[in-house]
C-alpha cells in the first residue's frame, strides 16, 4: 500500500539557519507534491506545489526539491525565523491528495 | 463566503449517538476532501468528491462513517454509533481541481468531535 513517511521527530533550528525536512514516500509514483504548513489548533495551508519534471521550485525562502529515483522531496527554509515554527505536512498526489504525519519544527531565537 | 466553512466547531456526543459534521465549501470548487486528525496525529483521509463522480470512499474506516456531496455544494459527514476512537479533530478541504487534481486544497477550520 501507499506510504509516505516524514520525520515524525520535531525538529529544534537555531533562528537564521536552514531548515530542510524530508518527506518519502513508497509503493507509488505521484506525478505532483505539495507542501502544506499547519499551526495548531489551525487547518493546514498550502505553501507549494512541484511537479516530476521541475526538479526544484522556490518561493520567497522557500524550496522544495522532488527526486522521483529516490521517492523523496526535500523541503528547505532559508534564514528561518521563530514565524516558521509550525508542523509542515507533504502530500504527494496520485488520484487524490494525502498527507505524510507531518514534521514539527521549532525555531529558537 | 470568502473560505471553507465547517460546523459544528465543536461537538460532545454520547458514545452510540449519531453525529452529523457540515463542510461548505468554496463556491466553484469541484474537489471536496474530508480528513481526520486524532491529537499529535496526521490527516488520515477519510472521502473524496470530484465533481460528478462516484467519490472516492476508500479512507472511511468502517461502515459507521457515510458521506454525501450534492452537486458541488455543502458536504456532510456523519458517524454512526459513535466509539470513543472517533474522538478527532474533522477537516474538510476543497480545491478548484481543472481537471489535474492537483489543485491546492483550501481547509476549514475543523469540527471537533469528543465522544464521551
Amino acid at each position: 500500500s501507499q506510504k509516505i513517511e516524514q520525520n515524525s521527530e520535531a525538529l529544534n533550528i537555531q533562528e537564521g539557519k536552514t531548515a530542510t525536512l524530508t518527506c518519502n514516500y513508497t509503493n507509488y509514483s505521484p506525478a505532483y507534491l505539495q507542501w502544506y504548513r499547519q499551526d495548531p489548533g489551525r487547518g493546514p495551508v498550502f505553501l507549494l506545489l512541484i511537479r516530476e519534471n521541475e526538479k526544484e521550485k522556490r518561493k520567497e525562502r522557500l524550496k522544495v526539491t522532488f527526486d522521483t529515483t529516490l521517492k523523496q522531496s526535500l523541503f528547505h527554509i532559508t534564514a528561518s525565523q521563530p514565524a516558521d515554527s509550525a508542523t509542515y505536512l507533504c502530500a504527494p498526489i496520485y488520484q487524490k491528495v494525502t498527507f505524510g504525519t507531518g514534521t514539527k519544527l521549532q525555531v529558537i531565537p | 463566503g470568502a473560505g471553507v466553512s465547517q460546523s459544528p466547531s465543536n461537538k460532545v456526543t454520547e458514545k452510540g449517538k449519531d453525529v452529523e459534521l457540515r463542510c461548505d465549501p468554496i463556491s466553484g470548487h469541484t474537489a471536496l476532501y474530508w480528513y481526520r486528525q486524532r491529537l499529535g496525529q496526521g490527516l488520515e483521509f477519510l472521502i473524496y468528491f470530484q465533481g460528478n463522480s462516484a467519490p472516492d470512499k476508500s479512507g472511511l474506516p468502517s461502515d459507521r462513517f457515510s458521506a454525501e456531496r450534492t452537486g458541488e455544494s455543502v458536504s456532510t459527514l456523519t458517524i454512526q454509533r459513535t466509539q470513543q476512537e472517533d474522538s478527532a479533530v474533522y477537516l474538510c478541504a476543497s480545491s478548484f481541481n481543472g481537471g489535474a487534481n492537483t489543485g491546492e486544497l483550501f481547509f476549514g477550520e475543523g469540527s471537533r468531535l469528543t465522544v464521551l
